[in-house]
């Protein structure tokens, strides 16, 4: 039991926009910065967006975040079929001086 | 180019004990809070433990706590990981990464590829 909760799966057709939500509470995402990464099949993850909003050098603009009280999300416009992968939201949680991910989304680009 | 190099995984048998390695190259080590992050096969990622810089601050998973020791050798630009008390549930690839924002709390700019623990008898 993940103390960040992401939807199991996700899907949309290519071009199309696809959000991911990520729940915590006040003592990870509501006090701390998210991050997102994304996971291909057999490869180590990959950071698409930190403090909360933020994107690396790389990554396109397709790729945003945001953050809302207790709950973040991750969004992706103009869907690839390479963007077929597992997206999980990580924090730090304050309570456990630990970090926490979420249990992880499954994005099928139809 | 930044790089982590996991190395030390291999089957163990239950109740035992392993050591895993981690070597950085291309970026001043001694600067940035290392952590180690686990999958177990067809699992989400799960945060095991953490170090700050120096190494002074260590912090751990309740599900790992008092059984794996993080640890560093900044001089060797390598960061470790004790694992005793080794259970079946400890099975899973371990990666280790990099803080991106130098402290224990944030987030992870660069991963290793991983290394493989299989604990079964």
């Amino acid at each position: 039991q993940s103390v960040l909760t992401q939807p199991p799966s996700v899907s949309a057709a290519p071009g199309q926009k696809v959000t991911i939500s990520c729940s915590g509470g006040s003592s990870n995402i509501g006090n701390n910065y998210v991050s997102w990464y994304q996971q291909l099949p057999g490869t180590a993850p990959k950071v698409l967006i930190y403090d909360n909003n933020k994107r690396p050098s790389g990554i396109p603009d397709r790729f945003s975040g945001s953050k809302s009280g207790t709950s973040a999300t991750l969004g992706i416009t103009g869907l690839q079929t390479g963007d077929e992968a597992d997206y999980y939201c990580a924090t730090w949680d304050s309570s456990l001086s630990a970090g926490v991910f979420g249990g992880g989304t499954k994005l099928t680009v139809l | 180019e930044v790089q982590l190099v996991e190395s030390g995984g291999g089957l163990i048998q239950p109740g035992g004990s392993l050591g895993l390695s981690c070597a950085g190259s291309a970026f001043t080590f001694s600067s940035y809070a290392m952590t180690w992050v686990r999958q177990a096969p067809g699992k989400g990622l799960e945060w095991v433990s953490a170090t700050s810089s120096g190494g002074g601050s260590t912090y751990y998973a309740d599900s790992v706590k008092g059984r794996f020791t993080i640890s560093r050798d900044n001089s060797k630009s390598t960061l470790y990981l004790q694992m005793n008390s080794l259970r079946a549930e400890d099975t899973a690839v371990y990666y280790c990464a990099k803080s991106g924002s130098g402290y224990s709390s944030g987030w992870f700019d660069y991963w290793g590829q991983g290394t493989l623990v299989t604990v079964s008898s």
